[in-house]
C-alpha cells in the first residue's frame, strides 16, 4: 500500500460532461503528481502541485485543470470530455520538491463513452 | 514526448532466469528511475540512481547507468512469477523540476 488514495477507482461518463478526480497524498508528502496513461500515449506527466501551489506543468489541456487544497488533497477537473480522454489517470505524492522517489496511487480509471 | 525509451517492449523467461531490461534517454539528467506496474494498479518505485553513481543494487535488482551513452538497465537476478509487470525507467531530465518524463515500459512475463 503506497499510501496514496485516488477516488473514484472506476468513471463511466459521456462526451461533453465534466469530472472530479480526487486525490489523498501520503501522509508528510506534500508534493503531489497528475499523470494520464494511455495505450497509445503512455504515461504522460500533466501537472505538479507543491504545497498548495502549481509547480510545475506538463501536457495537460486547457479542458484539464487541478487544485491542491490547504490539506494537502488534491484534485483533477475534467471537462468537455472527448473519446480520447478515456485513460487511467494517477496521482503520486513525494515528500517535498526535490529528486525522489515518488509514491502512486491505484489510478482513476475513466471511460468515456 | 517520452524522454525514456525501453528495450525490448515484452520478455517472457522461465523462473530462475534473470531478466534484463533497457533504458535509454535523451537529455542530460540528475537522476534516474525504475518503476514497476502490476497489471491494473499504480507504479511502484524500485531503485533510483543518481547521475555520478554507475551500479546500484537492492535485493535481486542490479540497475547500472552509463551518462556518456545515455542509457541504463535493469537486471532482475533469479526471477520469480511475482516479478510479471511492466516495468519503466523515468528520468527528470534537465528542466530543473523534479517531473518525471517515463518511457513506454518493458513488459516482463515469468513463467512457472
Amino acid at each position: 500500500d503506497s499510501g496514496v488514495t485516488q477516488t473514484p477507482k472506476h468513471l463511466i461518463t459521456a462526451t461533453g460532461q465534466r469530472v472530479t478526480l480526487r486525490c489523498s497524498p501520503r501522509s508528510g508528502d506534500l508534493s503531489v503528481y497528475w499523470y494520464q496513461q494511455s495505450l497509445d500515449q503512455g504515461l504522460q506527466f500533466l501537472i505538479q502541485y507543491y504545497n498548495g501551489e502549481e509547480r510545475a506543468k506538463g501536457n495537460i489541456l486547457e479542458r484539464f485543470s487541478a487544485q491542491q487544497f490547504p490539506d494537502l488533497h488534491s484534485e483533477l477537473n475534467l471537462s468537455s470530455l472527448e473519446l480520447g480522454d478515456s485513460a487511467l489517470y494517477f496521482c503520486a505524492s513525494s515528500m517535498n520538491d526535490g529528486y525522489q522517489p515518488q509514491h502512486f496511487g491505484d489510478g482513476t480509471r475513466l471511460s468515456i463513452l | 514526448s517520452q524522454q525514456g525509451e525501453e528495450d525490448p517492449q515484452a520478455l517472457s523467461i522461465q523462473e530462475g532466469e534473470n531478466a534484463t531490461m533497457n533504458c535509454s534517454y535523451k537529455t542530460s539528467i540528475n537522476n534516474l528511475q525504475w518503476y514497476r506496474q502490476n497489471s491494473g494498479r499504480g507504479l511502484v518505485h524500485l531503485i533510483l540512481i543518481r547521475s555520478n553513481e554507475r551500479e546500484k543494487h537492492s535485493g535481486r535488482l542490479r540497475v547500472t547507468l552509463d551518462t556518456s551513452k545515455k542509457s541504463s538497465s535493469l537486471l532482475i537476478t533469479a526471477s520469480r512469477a511475482a516479478d510479471t509487470a511492466s516495468y519503466f525507467c523515468a528520468t527528470d531530465g534537465d528542466s530543473g523540476y523534479s517531473t518525471l518524463t517515463f518511457g513506454k515500459g518493458t513488459m516482463l512475463l515469468v513463467s512457472p
